[in-house]
């Protein structure tokens, strides 16, 4: 089975130029994770869908960030306009949402894309 | 409140010898799951092992075993036998179960394996 993919992995840009990042979940998943990665600030969680639709957008710096999911099989973070400060490694993730509290549910885990390293000139 | 802590930010064993990173977690939440991630240096994010807050015993996977107390709030990875290649940071993650969804992640710690 594909795992998470994610395009490109590697994206040189100049400041001020817009930047759209791609994401294919596993097929099957129901939850769709976008993270940043940088050395200053680690793991940050910048927005989160749950059956395509975005639960959680508090993680997004700021109006530059814009997520989207249209379909299932497809999210799309867009940078716009992008600033030295945006270059990180940006993951998306997949995993199949639990069942709640009552019941205990599959595991869960999240599964990770290898990345996309962006650089902003 | 952080909601998961990892005090370590680097750590050193010598090969072939057991290691334990430490995580704590916060939750008020009486459902929730557990999970550890190593990333390598090539930058992958690789899921390790995972422990239900239901579960009674501690999971083990291969060489990775979770430690969980659940009366302190921790879940420490143990790594026995270590090798040069568990090289990597490792992170802990948690998954609540009130919104089923929401994961948390920690610093992270640094492991450096020495032949």
């Amino acid at each position: 089975d594909a795992g998470v993919i994610q395009s490109p992995r590697h994206e040189v840009t100049e400041m001020g130029q817009e930047v759209t990042l791609r994401c294919k979940p596993i097929s099957g998943h129901n939850s769709l994770f976008w993270y940043r990665q940088t050395m200053m600030r680690g793991l940050e969680l910048l927005i989160y869908f749950n059956n395509n639709v975005p639960i959680d957008d508090s993680g997004m710096p700021e109006d530059r960030f814009s997520a989207k999911m249209p379909n299932a099989s497809f999210s799309t973070l867009k940078i716009q306009p992008s600033e030295p400060r945006d270059s990180a490694v940006y993951f998306c993730a997949s995993s199949l949402k639990g069942r709640g509290l009552a019941v205990r549910w599959n595991t869960g885990e999240l599964f990770f894309g290898e990345g996309s390293r962006l650089t902003v000139l | 409140a952080q909601k998961i802590t990892q005090t370590q930010p680097g750590m050193f064993v010598q090969e072939k010898e057991a290691v334990t990173l430490d995580c704590t977690y916060d939750t008020s939440d009486q459902s929730y799951g557990l999970f550890w991630y190593k990333q390598p240096s090539s930058g992958e994010m690789i899921f390790l092992i995972y422990q239900g807050s239901y579960d009674e015993q501690n999971a083990t996977e291969g060489r990775y075993s979770l430690n969980f107390q659940k009366a302190r709030k921790s879940a420490n990875l143990v790594i026995s036998a270590s090798q040069l290649g568990d090289s990597a940071m490792y992170f802990c993650a948690m998954r609540e179960g009130r919104t089923g969804n929401q994961f948390y992640f920690g610093t992270g710690t640094s492991l450096t394996v020495i032949p």
